[in-house]
């Protein structure tokens, strides 16, 4: 069965500083992992796409990292922004005909001042 | 402009109810798709239309019914609305029903549906 877990679940930082979040994935067949960004009452927002022969991609203060043989991504966030407490939610799209996405649970950040 | 646009953003109705949520989205894409974000906040996906055309169905009660009038619209139907349908409902759209490397997808803002 195909999962994607994150961890922490939740996680508190101050302003400026940085954090790492942690994905783990069991989807088969792969076809590339996504990063996105949900906003309290919005839809997710994509951050970066990562295919298994990319080990990194940065997208701003957000870089994301993918180790394909373990199986593992994290994302990166560099000197944090209030802007950035939402949850950040990691997706695996399986390599096949009309491919679904698999979505985690997601990390919820909070930044604060 | 919104490019996937859904509504209404707030709906809250009785049990036993029949209810729909618009969604249109403005890209140009070929692919729509209804996903449930429930009370965990997993995102799982319900329906997936490819110009026009059914292409995923994930073991949907049958009370839930897609209708896409065309290939920028895919609206939401629910009948005989029970206590468990309560879920943030999201509308997505991509231009290619595989989602490969360059695929992206897009997610309106999202319609909470509280059934009481």
């Amino acid at each position: 069965k195909n999962q994607v877990e994150q961890s922490p679940q939740s996680l508190i930082i101050l302003e400026g500083k940085n954090c790492t979040l942690q994905c783990n994935y069991t989807v088969s067949p792969f076809s590339n992992l996504r990063w996105y960004k949900q906003d309290t009452g919005r839809g997710p927002v994509s951050l970066t796409i990562m295919t298994f022969s990319e080990n990194t991609k940065s997208n701003g203060r957000y870089t994301a990292t993918l180790d394909a043989d373990t199986k593992q991504s994290s994302l990166h966030i560099t000197a944090s922004q209030l802007s950035d407490s939402a949850s950040y939610i990691c997706v695996v799209s399986e390599d096949s005909g009309y491919s679904t996405l698999t979505f985690g649970k997601g990390t919820m950040l909070l930044v604060s001042p | 402009d919104t490019a996937v646009s859904q509504t209404p953003k707030y709906l809250v109705t009785q049990m036993g109810n029949d209810k729909s949520i618009k969604c249109e989205q403005n890209l140009g894409h070929d692919t729509m798709y209804w996903y449930k974000q429930d009370s965990k906040k997993f995102l799982k996906i319900m329906f997936s239309y490819n110009n026009k055309e059914l292409i995923i169905n994930e073991t949907v009660p049958n009370r839930f019914s897609p209708k896409s009038p065309d290939k920028a619209h895919l609206n939401l139907h629910i009948n005989s609305l029970e206590l468990g349908d309560s879920a943030v409902y999201f509308c997505a759209s991509s231009h290619d029903r595989r989602m490969r490397m360059n695929t992206e997808a897009f997610f309106g803002q999202g319609t909470r549906l509280t059934v009481v």
